[in-house]
């Protein structure tokens, strides 16, 4: 189970935002983070918890282990407004995805 | 460029079967686990099967097993879902996405969008 708050956050550009994601049970590090813009498809940003995908910028950031995780994004830019997914990453354990997170414009 | 194109969606009646591709280029597809994931209209992405670079593991979402068939052409790059006694509630766009085996899916199709509706 992935549960992941808020569902939904207003921001301003320059902000900071977090997203929470809380396994049950613990996964360990096998925790993914993904950005959707409406009608793409999502795109990876940080894997092992903590590791950004190549090309990803720095303003993303990730962090945790076992139950609790989180993304931050710092200095919010208009391209970041979208919707942000978590997801349990081992196959072995029937990978699922948070409910996600919809980074609005305040 | 590596590139993963989804196929194969369609509009089907309850009970129906449908068998969707992805066609992959820019990486050797042999090497890779794939998975399947899809997003029913204004909903949550959920994942829907995986399959290991040799398809000697398969792994389903129970929402879809008994139902659902992954499998995998290495030779022309290609994956499959067969999806059998399709219903309303499997209406979604089906992604195909390359797994890392160090967890993440890191390159995904566009999508193909199949409607199930009597």
């Amino acid at each position: 189970q992935m549960t992941q708050s808020p569902s939904s956050v207003s921001a301003s550009v320059g902000d900071r935002v977090t997203i929470t994601c809380r396994a049950s049970p613990g996964i360990n590090n096998w925790l993914a983070w993904y950005q959707q813009k409406p009608g793409k498809a999502p795109k990876l940003l940080i894997y092992s918890a903590s590791t950004l995908d190549t090309g990803v910028s720095s303003r993303f950031s990730g962090s945790g282990y076992g139950t609790e995780f989180t993304l931050t994004i710092t200095d919010l830019q208009p391209e970041d407004f979208a919707t942000y997914y978590c997801q349990q990453a081992n196959t072995f354990f029937a990978p699922k995805f948070g409910g996600g997170t919809k980074v609005e414009i305040k | 460029e590596v590139l993963l194109v989804e196929s194969g969606g369609d509009l089907v009646q309850p009970g129906g079967s449908l068998r969707l591709s992805c066609s992959a280029s820019g990486f050797i597809f042999s090497s890779n686990t794939m998975t399947w994931v899809r997003q029913a209209p204004g909903k949550g992405l959920e994942w829907v099967a995986y399959i290991s670079s040799s398809e000697t593991t398969i792994y389903y979402a129970e929402s879809v097993k008994g139902r659902f068939t992954i499998s995998r052409d290495n030779i022309n790059y290609s994956l499959f879902l067969q999806m059998n006694n399709l219903r309303v509630e499997d209406t979604a766009v089906y992604y195909c996405a390359r797994d890392m085996a160090i967890g993440g899916l890191n390159i995904w199709g566009r999508g193909t969008m199949v409607t199930v509706s009597s």
